[in-house]
């Protein structure tokens, strides 16, 4: 079955210093794997994708994503965090099923406090 | 750029009252969804609509109904509300279900039933 796993609620980093928020999945066949971020009261915005190719896939506001095939991971990561990224990040997954729809399955989420 | 529009943003229902939840979306996008978020569980996908007048259950769909009123329109219903459907729901749109592009979610609705 398909499934995404966010190991940690929250994670809590000072500014300017390095963030990762990690994701680890579980499908039957190629992984579409996903980050969306939360700002309160609004709605899920993309942040970066992976479909095939380079296993590092930079994306919007500095974040860039890791996969790796044989730890089943795809971890979120930033080189300097800033207060404002501040937010709920969340891990999606897409099973490569030909034809029909695939769905996207998300993880339970994990806060990110950046602290000034 | 408008995107995905949801209405109304808050709502407060007694138990056993009726209710939809519009969503509308300005990108010619041919499928839309409905989900709801709940704490530590993320998202999950209540019924999406593949394309104009079609419609599919998707992991929570009961208690729930849609309609795909057209190509810019996708409306969900509870037809007598339960305290357990207290939840922020989402609606999003994509290009079509099969490509590989994001979803696009508007604001949602948050709803409490009492």
């Amino acid at each position: 079955a398909q499934s995404v796993a966010q190991p940690e609620d929250q994670v809590n980093v000072a500014e300017g210093n390095p963030l990762t928020v990690k994701c680890t999945y579980s499908v039957s066949g190629n992984p579409y794997l996903f980050w969306y971020v939360q700002y309160p009261n609004r709605g899920l915005q993309f942040l970066l994708k992976y479909i095939t190719g380079d296993n590092l896939v930079k994306g919007s506001y500095g974040f860039e994503a890791e996969f790796n095939k044989s730890q089943t991971s795809f971890h979120l990561k930033k080189p300097s965090a800033l207060v404002s990224d501040s937010a709920l990040y969340f891990c999606a997954v897409r099973d490569d099923v030909a034809g029909g729809y695939n769905k996207l399955i998300f993880g339970a989420g994990t806060r990110l406090a950046v602290h000034p | 750029n408008a995107g995905v529009t949801q209405t109304p943003k808050f709502q407060v229902l007694k138990t056993g009252q009726s209710m939809t939840l519009q969503c509308a979306q300005d990108m010619n996008h041919n499928s839309m969804y409905w989900y709801r978020q709940d704490p530590g569980m993320g998202l999950r996908l209540i019924y999406y609509s593949a394309s104009e007048g079609t419609t599919d259950k998707g992991e929570v769909p009961n208690g729930y109904n849609v309609s795909r009123l057209n190509k810019r329109e996708f409306s969900l219903r509870l037809e007598s509300a339960a305290p357990s459907q207290t939840s922020v729901y989402f609606c999003a749109s994509s290009p079509t279900v099969t490509t590989i592009v994001p979803q696009h979610f508007g604001d949602g609705t948050r709803l409490s039933i009492l």
